[in-house]
């Protein structure tokens, strides 16, 4: 069974860094594109940032650009994303979902059940 | 990288159909063969409905059903049950190794 556990989340002030983790099993985790996703609670989903397989292809929203670092280690079956310079308006859900293949093409097909992240003074 | 655009909300009664449109650009939707739908219930995670435009992932009624002309693509939802009143999100590659949502539709079983 595919499970996806996310650690990291918190309340942390304005400018501030956080590091999301997450803990991936249930599957080969070193075949599959994997990829961070936000929500808003009673809003809609954001793409946040997505990685290869190896990764070798890497993409951000341009909301996240410049500030957040998505990286993996498949040897310890782990995605983490690296948050800098916090906004209010990076408050949300985050979860980590797997890619259907090995690249970033975007069909998410197993997710986490998020972690919340509010960024508040 | 706006969002692309989806209806707010639909409705339906019980075995009725109804369909959910998701429109982009060239640049998205219309430049590739990468539009994804999720099903996402109050509260849960969202869950992978269709990808790949038409295709459905194994235990997926075939109620569910994906299609796409120019820089639009739709889900319908035919024979609607109760337990389909849930959110709907479309998402599409859009190059550069990186993905867009749309809003999300509020389905509403009558």
């Amino acid at each position: 069974e595919v499970q996806l556990v996310e650690s990291g989340g918190g309340l942390v002030q304005p400018g501030r860094s956080l590091r999301l983790s997450c803990a991936a099993s249930g599957f080969t985790f070193n075949d599959y594109g994997m990829h961070w996703v936000r929500q808003v609670p009673g809003k809609g989903l954001e793409w946040v940032s997505g990685i290869s397989w190896n990764s070798g292809n890497i993409g951000y929203a341009d909301s996240a650009k410049g500030r957040f670092t998505i990286s993996r280690d498949n040897a310890k079956n782990s995605l983490y994303l690296q948050m800098n310079s916090l906004r209010a308006e990076d408050t949300a859900f985050y979860y980590c979902v797997k890619d259907i293949g090995g690249a970033v093409a975007g069909t998410l097909d197993y997710w986490g059940q998020g972690t919340l992240v509010t960024v508040s003074s | 990288q706006s969002a692309l655009t989806q209806p707010r909300s639909v409705s339906g009664s019980p075995g009725q159909s109804v369909t959910i449109s998701c429109t982009g650009t060239s640049s998205d939707v219309g430049g590739y063969n990468y539009v994804s739908w999720y099903q996402q219930h109050s509260g849960k995670a969202p869950k992978l409905m269709i990808y790949d435009v038409s295709k459905r992932p194994s235990g997926v009624p075939d109620r569910f059903s994906g299609s796409k002309s120019g820089n639009t693509a739709s889900l319908t939802i035919s024979g609607l049950q109760a337990e389909d009143e849930a959110d709907y999100y479309c998402n599409s590659y859009a190059g550069r190794y990186t993905l867009i949502f749309g809003g999300g539709t509020k389905l509403t079983v009558l």
